[in-house]
């Protein structure tokens, strides 16, 4: 089984609503990460936690929330989605002690 | 802004032949790494330079790094098919926190 999941793997979402993505990793890393990947461009940092009760801002984080429910698991909502939040959702995470990072398999989001 | 900035954006070349990609960034590191991304699927990490390195080689990789002039270059000897992918680097930056910056990447075709 993959280490860092996402789900859902697709989802076609509609202007306005709310939408959650869902991360889990069975790495027992501490850190998790949420990126958005547009076309033809690198990753953009939206969120990321460095332990259950610390959440931080990153790059992009206007129009996006997360929740860091256990150690294992990290969401991400969009509250009231938009279709320039149309993009591929990548989750990561690592060890503390080392600066790897680890990928999951990406959610595209299509927002209409 | 983007902190790591890959070039060229493209390249194209025969199996068998070498494949270098450049990448330069802005401020000063704690590491850089290069990741590889296979069409629409979530990074995998290659290798990580440290600051004080000034080259490292992981089996077909070979990464240098010149801190004066703020780049790093991958060089990937006798490619496959199976390398064709995008490659990004990523930079950990001082006083980041340990989060990294990726770049925009370098597609690689590799014809058979």
């Amino acid at each position: 089984d993959a280490d860092v999941t996402q789900t859902p793997r697709n989802r076609i979402t509609k202007t306005g609503k709310r939408i959650m993505l869902e991360c889990s990793q069975t790495k027992g890393h501490d850190r998790m990460y949420w990126y958005r990947q547009d076309p033809g461009l690198g990753l953009r940092l939206i969120y990321y936690s460095f332990d259950v009760k610390d959440i931080n801002k990153g790059e992009i984080s206007d129009g996006y929330s997360v929740s860091r429910q256990a150690q294992a698991k990290f969401s991400l909502s969009l509250e009231s989605a938009i279709p320039n939040q149309t993009a591929l959702y990548f989750c990561a995470t690592s060890d503390g002690g080392y600066e790897t990072q680890y990928f999951g398999p990406g959610t595209r989001l299509l927002v209409l | 802004s983007q902190q790591g900035e890959e070039d060229p954006q493209a390249l194209s070349i025969q199996e068998g032949e070498n494949a270098t990609m450049n990448c330069s960034y802005k401020t000063s590191i704690n590491n850089l790494q290069w990741y590889r991304q296979n069409s629409g699927r979530g990074l995998v990490h290659l290798i990580l330079i440290r600051s004080n390195e000034r080259e490292k080689h992981s089996g077909r990789l070979r990464v240098t790094l010149d801190t004066s002039k703020k780049s790093s270059s991958l060089l990937i000897t006798a490619s496959r098919a199976a390398d064709t992918a995008s490659y990004f680097c990523a930079t950990d930056l001082r006083g980041s926190a340990r989060q990294l910056t990726f770049g925009s990447g370098t597609q690689l075709t590799v014809l058979p």
